[in-house]
């Protein structure tokens, strides 16, 4: 079964750090693009991030450059995305999506919170 | 970075009335490759987004042939031929040709 599951979500003190993960699992994961959206609580989606499928190109929103940074360990199958100086508007559900132009496969998300 | 508008923002529609979404983009979503990326995805309530049509008016496997698209350039519109229960969420359109991806506001549709 093609499937993404995302972990390491949680609560967060604005200006903290955390580090998400995406298990990738019945697909080839080395051959795609991948990405992550957030989506803050009522609102739309917002697309973070991606990385192509040798790790060498990398793109992100503005918001998020130079505090977010996506990797990806094709040898394990999975997408991660380091969140430092956290802010109360990164507050979201992450999920992470296969990227082929369009997003074909979507985690199930994971919750991150930044308050105090 | 494109921008992706959509219009309406909300939509009540009758089970089995016809329902069209539409979604402008700030510049041309057709790549020299021939092919226009754009999108559109519907999250239901609860659940990830998911993905309904690609590449403007391809149906994604599994979705029902109510759903259709049409468009080019910068203009595009998702139409339900005959809305039932399950189709409430909000949907999305979103352009994949810049690596930085973009949605649309997203438009709310409930049953009447």
């Amino acid at each position: 079964e093609v499937q993404l599951v995302e972990s390491g979500g949680g609560l967060v003190h604005p200006g903290g750090s955390l580090r998400l993960s995406c298990a990738a699992s019945g697909f080839t994961f080395s051959t795609y693009w991948m990405t992550w959206v957030r989506q803050a609580p009522g609102k739309g989606l917002e697309w973070v991030a991606n990385i192509k499928e040798d790790g060498s190109e990398k793109y992100y929103v503005d918001s998020v450059k130079g505090r977010f940074t996506i990797s990806r360990d094709n040898a394990k199958n999975s997408l991660s995305l380091q969140m430092n100086s956290l802010r109360v508007e990164d507050t979201a559900v992450y999920y992470c999506a296969r990227d082929m132009g369009g997003f074909d496969i979507w985690g199930q998300g994971t919750m991150v919170t930044v308050s105090s | 970075d494109i921008v992706m508008t959509q219009s309406p923002l909300s939509l009540s529609v009758t089970p089995g009335q016809p329902a069209s979404i539409s979604c402008k983009s700030s510049e041309s979503l057709l790549h020299s490759d021939g092919r226009t990326y754009l999108y559109w995805y519907l999250q239901k309530p609860g659940q990830s987004p998911q993905l309904l049509i690609y590449e403007v008016s391809s149906r994604f496997s599994g979705v029902p042939d109510r759903f259709s698209g049409s468009g080019s350039g910068t203009d595009f519109t998702l139409k339900i031929s005959r809305v039932e229960a399950e189709d409430v969420g909000v949907y999305y359109c979103m352009q994949g040709i810049n690596l930085l991806r973009t949605f649309g506001q997203g438009t709310k549709v409930e049953i009447k």
